[in-house]
């Protein structure tokens, strides 16, 4: 297992086509995180899932995101009638965590980044 | 909402210097606190996460500490390296929003030769 992997490293579109990243977790890992980070900012906490149920959503997330992680593995995020203010990285994490107890250490992916022109 | 801010936003030393990062965060109800480095165009390394109970971690060279009375972390680097000059994010997460991990903007590390 080599880490988070997350595809497409890049992607450019315009602005009103809709655009989906995948992010394939630790395969032991039960917890998967996905953050968006714009330029000379920290990451921002967009949504998790323990296994298949999505656990917390933040209100960055509006009714154009949406993620999936259908079968408790990998996970998708999809962005739908993408907006110039879309453009940013999109980091996927992942964590092993028991029951309901917050995350241990949290292993991000590279990150795949969204051009909107 | 847990707020984390870092100072300084930016550093640069010479090689061979110790240095400290700080962070502030303003909930101290935390759950833990981590410490990642990010390198440009990249994505994020853990360096050492400090549980709600401890004081400290240590890893090599780095040591974080944890006071959360005064709603304070730093990062202690010691005798820095060229490799070191990345950005350092620290995050902290509490049980009452989920645990999301609350980021900081970053201190932006640069170590010269």
């Amino acid at each position: 297992d080599t880490g988070v992997s997350q595809d497409p490293r890049h992607k450019i579109t315009k602005r009103g086509q809709n655009v989906t990243f995948r992010c394939d977790p630790i395969s032991e890992h039960n917890r998967l995180y996905w953050y968006r980070q714009t330029l000379g900012q920290g990451p921002e906490f967009l949504t998790y899932f323990q296994n298949e149920a999505q656990l917390e959503k933040s209100r960055l997330l509006s009714d154009r995101f949406s993620a999936e992680r259908p079968k408790g593995s990998f996970s998708t995020l999809e962005i739908q009638r993408t907006e110039q203010g879309d453009s940013a990285m999109y980091l996927c994490a992942s964590s092993f965590t028991l029951g309901t107890n917050g995350a241990n250490v949290l292993t991000f992916g590279a990150g795949s980044r969204l051009t909107v022109l | 909402k847990q707020e984390v801010t870092q100072i300084p936003a930016a550093l640069s030393v010479p090689e061979g210097e110790n240095l400290v990062l700080n962070c502030s965060f303003t909930d101290s109800a935390i759950y833990n606190l981590q410490w990642f480095r990010q390198d440009p165009g990249k994505g994020l390394t853990s360096l050492l996460l400090i549980q709600s109970s401890q004081r400290e971690q240590t890893s090599g060279r780095l040591n974080a500490s944890l006071d959360k009375s005064s709603g304070r972390s730093t990062l202690y680097i010691a005798a820095s390296q060229p490799g070191d000059s990345a950005t350092y994010l620290c995050a902290a997460s509490n049980s009452n929003s989920g645990y999301a991990l609350n980021f900081g903007k970053g201190t932006s590390l640069l170590v010269t030769p």
